[in-house]
């Protein structure tokens, strides 16, 4: 069965530096990985997503993610944090692009200092 | 596109009571998803649809639990008796077969005391 791993619970960033959320999963054949994010009383939103090709993936808010298949990891980055940014970040996988589940890490939860 | 629509936000009720959660999908996605998240234990599935019809539901966690989707456009999360340790928040989202993200609502807070 496949899981996701998000070692980081609660991770503090000043505005401006860098971030890099990890995530670690496993799965026996080629996964679909996700990042999503959440704001406090909100649902979650699609920050990207790989399924196949490059491995290297642009989102949306200035956040991309790699994936690497040596280490079974998919760790999400931002050059430049902005305090907006402070939410709960999940990593997720999925079995297939044309069957249904996805299974979340425990998210991590961001704090941006001003 | 409205995104995927979740009604009510808030519901408090009484144990024992019924609680009846709905959704409606994006219009074309044909997948639907039930999921719970508390503090305790993340975001679960609890199950998902293709096309209408339940295609896994190893996550409801009781016989009190129950979903249905009579039609593409609507589904329902219905628990009875409601319990306090059913309190979370139950997020629904849907897709489309392909390369495609997953839509989430918004959310119904439940509250079970």
């Amino acid at each position: 069965a496949q899981s996701v791993t998000q070692p980081d619970i609660h991770i503090t960033v000043s505005e401006g530096a860098s971030l890099e959320l990890r995530c670690n999963y496993s799965y026996g054949a080629t996964p679909y990985l996700f990042w999503y994010v959440q704001s406090p009383g909100q649902g979650l939103q699609l920050l990207l997503k790989y399924f196949s090709g490059d491995t290297l993936v642009q989102g949306i808010k200035g956040f991309e993610a790699e994936f690497k298949r040596s280490q079974s990891s998919f760790n999400l980055r931002k050059p430049s944090v902005h305090w907006s940014d402070a939410a709960e970040y999940f990593c997720a996988v999925g079995t297939s692009s044309n069957t249904g589940k996805l299974i979340f890490g425990q998210g991590t939860t961001l704090q941006v200092k001003p | 596109d409205a995104g995927v629509i979740q009604s009510p936000r808030h519901e408090v009720t009484e144990m024992g009571q019924e609680v009846t959660l709905r959704c409606k999908p994006i219009s074309g996605h044909d997948y639907l998803f039930w999921y719970r998240q508390t503090m305790m234990r993340g975001l679960e599935l609890l199950i998902y649809f293709n096309n209408n019809v339940p295609i896994d539901d190893s996550g409801m966690p009781e016989d009190r639990f129950s979903a249905k989707m009579p039609n593409a456009s609507f589904s329902t999360l219905k628990i009875q008796p409601s319990e306090p340790r059913d309190s979370a928040v139950y997020f629904c989202a849907s897709r489309r077969t392909g390369p495609y993200g997953y839509t989430f609502g918004s959310g119904t807070r439940l509250t079970v005391v």
